[in-house]
């Protein structure tokens, strides 16, 4: 079955870095894009970057970029999300999340890693 | 960029009752790039609908979506007690994704 399975949550300086990773199973991790979508403390979901399934092209929203950067390594069925120059606003739960068709929706999801931005 | 107004923000209804939510684009999107999600407290959301009206794998039928344009619908026919959570349409376009800001559906 599909899994896929975040680490290196944690908590971070305001201004510090942090990367996640993904570790996907149970499907040709090599044919899918992935987005990461993160959820802050009792809101709502807000999607915040995808890969396509080559690494080709990247996407994120306004809100992160120029400061988080996502990357996949394919021999290692593996999803990164580099995120630097963090910001208070970051805190969230960050899932990693299986496309299921050309980037226009999600058919499967990690279980998530938090990430707390405080000093 | 569209924006996505789900309501109402809770709906307070008794199993066995249905259940209608309501998706509102602020301009016309694609039919085939609307989804809908269910999320339960401490739980990754789940897909439901895609594609405005066609379920996911394993989505029981009382599950059905519809609409078109700007307006778009997730019907629950009968609420079963695992069916009280949190609901998200979400639109694709641009190669970027849009959720709205959900609607509990709580127990009466």
């Amino acid at each position: 079955q599909v899994q896929l399975v975040e680490s290196g949550g944690g908590v971070v300086q305001p201004g510090g870095s942090l990367r996640l990773s993904c570790a996907a199973s149970g499907f040709t991790f090599s044919s899918y894009g992935i987005h990461w979508v993160r959820q802050a403390p009792g809101k709502g979901l807000e999607w915040v970057t995808f890969i396509r399934y080559d690494g080709s092209y990247t996407y994120y929203a306004d809100s992160v970029k120029g400061r988080f950067t996502i990357s996949r390594d394919n021999s290692k069925n593996t999803l990164y999300l580099q995120m630097n120059s963090l910001r208070a606003e970051d805190t969230a739960v960050y899932y990693c999340a299986k496309d299921r068709y050309s980037g226009s929706d999600i058919d499967y999801w990690g279980q998530g890693t938090l990430v707390t931005v405080s000093s | 960029e569209i924006v996505l107004t789900q309501s109402p923000g809770t709906l307070s209804l008794s199993p066995g009752e249905r259940a209608t939510l309501s998706c509102r684009a602020s301009q016309r999107v694609s039919s085939s790039y609307l989804a809908w999600y269910q999320q339960k407290p401490g739980q990754a959301p789940r897909l439901l609908i895609y594609g405005a009206s066609s379920r996911a794998t394993g989505i029981p039928d009382r599950f059905s979506g519809s609409g078109s344009g700007t307006d778009f619908t997730l019907t629950i026919s009968r609420l079963e007690p695992e069916d009280f959570a949190v609901y998200y349409c979400q639109h694709y376009v641009n190669s970027r994704l849009t959720f709205g800001g959900g609607t509990k559906v709580e127990i009466k």
